[in-house]
């Protein structure tokens, strides 16, 4: 069975660049497919995206395009997302989950612990 | 975007009564291809990661109690728990897969 295992909470400044990484147990990143989905405080769910390793390819939500980076790292079995010019509204928990199939059109059955990210000068 | 509008905010149910919360998508989310509709449900507790309940709309998760059923097709489904416990206090959510971005209803809070 596949874990997630995140990193841990950041505080940025606007304008500035974050790196999130999950590192997948239990199971190699090629046989997977992976999300980031981020939650403000007290809010829903936000879908980013998702990449599937195996394939190289990844996909983002056009509200991310220019600023979102998703990567993998098969030989440490990491993934990481890379969020650039951040303001105070990407303050949020922030999720790597991973496909139910190796595929980005499915649900998410395994979750990450959520790393929060603070925006604040 | 799909939206997907979850209804009601918030419910309050006594111990072993029915709880049900409903999902409207703007668009149907039903794949003539294969005749699944891409529509999940999760549960999520305070301060944990949202629970996978329920896929393909209806397909309940490996280790979720039955007391979770979905149903429902094309624009509208339903999360029902039939039997509430104490343990289904939580925030839940529908999800469309259909076409991207994913998106997800904004939650509905079940409490006793």
């Amino acid at each position: 069975q596949v874990q997630l295992e995140q990193s841990g909470a950041e505080v940025k400044k606007p304008g500035s660049s974050v790196r999130v990484s999950c590192k997948a147990s239990g199971g190699t990143l090629s046989s997977h497919a992976f999300t980031w989905v981020r939650q403000a405080p007290g809010q829903g769910l936000e879908w980013m995206g998702g990449i599937i390793p195996i394939y190289g390819t990844a996909n983002y939500a056009q509200k991310f395009q220019g600023r979102l980076t998703m990567t993998a790292d098969e030989s440490t079995s990491t993934t990481y997302m890379e969020l650039s010019s951040l303001t105070s509204e990407d303050t949020a928990v922030y999720y790597c989950a991973k496909y139910v199939r190796t595929t980005l059109y499915d649900a998410f059955d395994i979750w990450g612990q959520g790393t929060l990210v603070t925006v604040s000068s | 975007d799909i939206v997907m509008t979850q209804s009601p905010d918030s419910l309050a149910v006594s111990l072993g009564e029915r709880a049900t919360i409903n999902c409207k998508a703007s668009q149907s989310v039903l794949y003539s291809s294969n005749n699944k509709n891409y529509v999940a449900w999760y549960q999520q507790k305070p301060g944990q990661p949202p629970k996978l309940l329920i896929y393909w709309a209806s397909t309940r998760e490996s280790g979720v109690p039955d007391r979770f059923s979905g149903s429902g097709s094309g624009t509208d489904f339903t999360l029902t728990i039939s039997s509430l416990q104490a343990e289904d206090v939580a925030v839940y959510f529908c999800h469309q897969y259909f076409s991207f971005p994913h998106t997800f209803g904004l939650g509905t809070k079940v409490e006793i």
